[in-house]
């Protein structure tokens, strides 16, 4: 079974850290590009982060550019999110999703997510 | 950045119902959409990727159309367990990857 598992989420005081994690299991994790997109209470989806399968080409959402570090480890199935300078606009259900690549008529490569965890909660607050 | 604006926001059906949802990009997307699904406490749910492909194990009653800058997810019979958010979201152009700001469908 694809299952996507994620952990480290906590309360946090803003300004602080705190690194998630996400254990990939039933799949070859080496072989897809990997995502972290959040949910802050009531609201809706915001995309995080992409890193590809050998973690060479690496993107972020502005507001978290700069603060966020995604990595990812292929040894241990196992892709990361490091945050730094917390703040409270970052509480919300962290999820890691799986990015299925898909080739265009143009021969570009478009990734959408077909595999989410269950997520993580992110708290920041004093 | 492309913008996907989602349309209704909330909508109140019953079972039986036929229901319809629809997304507009800011500009054309070619036909490089998902449909997902919600339910509270959940995560989300692939439904329809390519706006109109049903992904393994969806049910038929849903279905996707549109290309360029204008989608629709239509649920032809809706269940009691289809209660839920559905957001729609581009993949044509990144990053960003972007979301619908999601349509809540609500018990009649």
């Amino acid at each position: 079974e694809v299952q996507l598992v994620e952990s480290g989420g906590g309360l946090v005081q803003p300004g602080g850290s705190l690194r998630l994690s996400c254990a990939a299991s039933g799949f070859t994790f080496s072989s897809y590009e990997m995502n972290w997109v959040r949910q802050a209470p009531g609201k809706g989806l915001e995309w995080v982060s992409y890193i590809s399968s050998s973690g060479s080409t690496i993107y972020y959402a502005d507001s978290v550019k700069g603060r966020f570090t995604i990595s990812r480890d292929n040894a241990k199935n196992s892709l990361y999110l490091q945050m730094n300078s917390l703040r409270a606009e970052d509480t919300a259900v962290y999820y890691c999703a799986r990015a299925l690549r898909v080739t265009g008529n143009d021969y570009y490569y478009y990734y959408y997510m077909d595999v989410w965890g269950k997520g993580t909660t992110v708290t920041v607050s004093s | 950045a492309i913008r996907i604006t989602q349309s209704p926001s909330s909508l109140s059906a019953s079972t039986g119902d036929r229901v319809t949802i629809t997304c507009r990009a800011s500009q054309g997307i070619s036909s490089y959409l998902a449909w997902y699904q919600q339910k509270p406490g959940k995560a989300p749910k692939l439904l329809i990727y390519a706006a109109s492909t049903l992904q393994s194990g969806v049910p038929s009653r849903f279905s996707g159309s549109g290309s360029g800058t204008d989608f629709t997810l239509t649920i032809s019979c809706l269940q009691s367990e289809d209660f839920a958010t559905y957001y729609c979201q581009q993949y044509y152009s990144y990053p960003p990857w972007t979301f619908g700001q999601g349509t809540k469908v609500e018990i009649k």
